[in-house]
């Protein structure tokens, strides 16, 4: 089944600062998504891409399916943002298959 | 509000017993996906249900079972718990044609 690897595993940023997660998959996929999981365990739907680029806010995330691998953009970091991204991907009819995560802690 | 919803949220009980968590998808999703998330772990599937038939399994315990009902809710049943179960359970559905999942808030199961 498909791969999933995410970079970096953990990151610590001060507030206001930017980052870009990385999620690299080993096969094709033909659905990409990007999760935030809160401190409280919520899974909080981020963005469906399996191609393009979308922004919502101050986030933004970009897949070239091509190459296989997605990056998600947090802009102005809030202490709202910490918390654990979570990429997933699936080819064909398998099931979401998910990555480790990124851990952000964004620090006042 | 994702539109999946899973009871109970929390969920407390002792070893070698048995246990339901419900979900119910969004309106007009046909597939249910399970998935087991163990602490400090990534999400594991565990089986998933399209329009109520078995589609597709991943690492589900035989002491594990699901099921999907005619109104489409699912139910997971786990039986002679153990320790190690204890973990996040979360509920995802999709229309089953290849686009997004959407997430339920998940049930916390904790054994003692």
């Amino acid at each position: 089944g498909i791969q999933v690897e995410q970079s970096p595993p953990d990151l610590i940023l001060q507030e206001g600062a930017n980052s870009t997660l990385r999620c690299n998959f080993s096969d094709s996929v033909n659905n990409l998504q990007w999760f935030h999981q809160n401190p409280w365990g919520q899974l909080i739907n981020l963005f469906y891409i399996p191609s393009g680029t979308k922004q919502n806010g101050r986030l933004s995330a970009t897949t070239v399916a091509t190459e296989r691998y997605s990056l998600l953009y947090i802009s102005s970091s809030q202490t709202t943002d910490s918390g654990v991204y979570f990429c997933a991907g699936r080819g064909g009819n398998t099931p979401l298959v998910f990555g480790k995560g990124t851990r952000l802690s964004v620090i006042a | 509000d994702s539109g999946v919803t899973q009871t109970p949220k929390h969920l407390i009980t002792a070893t070698g017993q048995r246990v339901t968590l419900r979900c119910s998808p969004r309106s007009g999703d046909l597939s249910v996906y399970w998935y087991q998330q163990s602490l400090d772990q990534g999400l594991q599937f565990l089986i998933q249900y399209y329009n109520g038939e078995e589609r597709a399994k991943g690492n589900i315990l035989e002491r594990f079972s699901a099921q999907q009902f005619p109104d489409l809710h699912s139910e997971l049943n786990l039986s002679s718990l153990e320790l190690g179960d204890s973990a996040l359970y979360f509920c995802a559905s999709s229309t089953g044609q290849g686009e997004g999942y959407t997430f339920g808030s998940g049930t916390r199961l904790t054994v003692v």
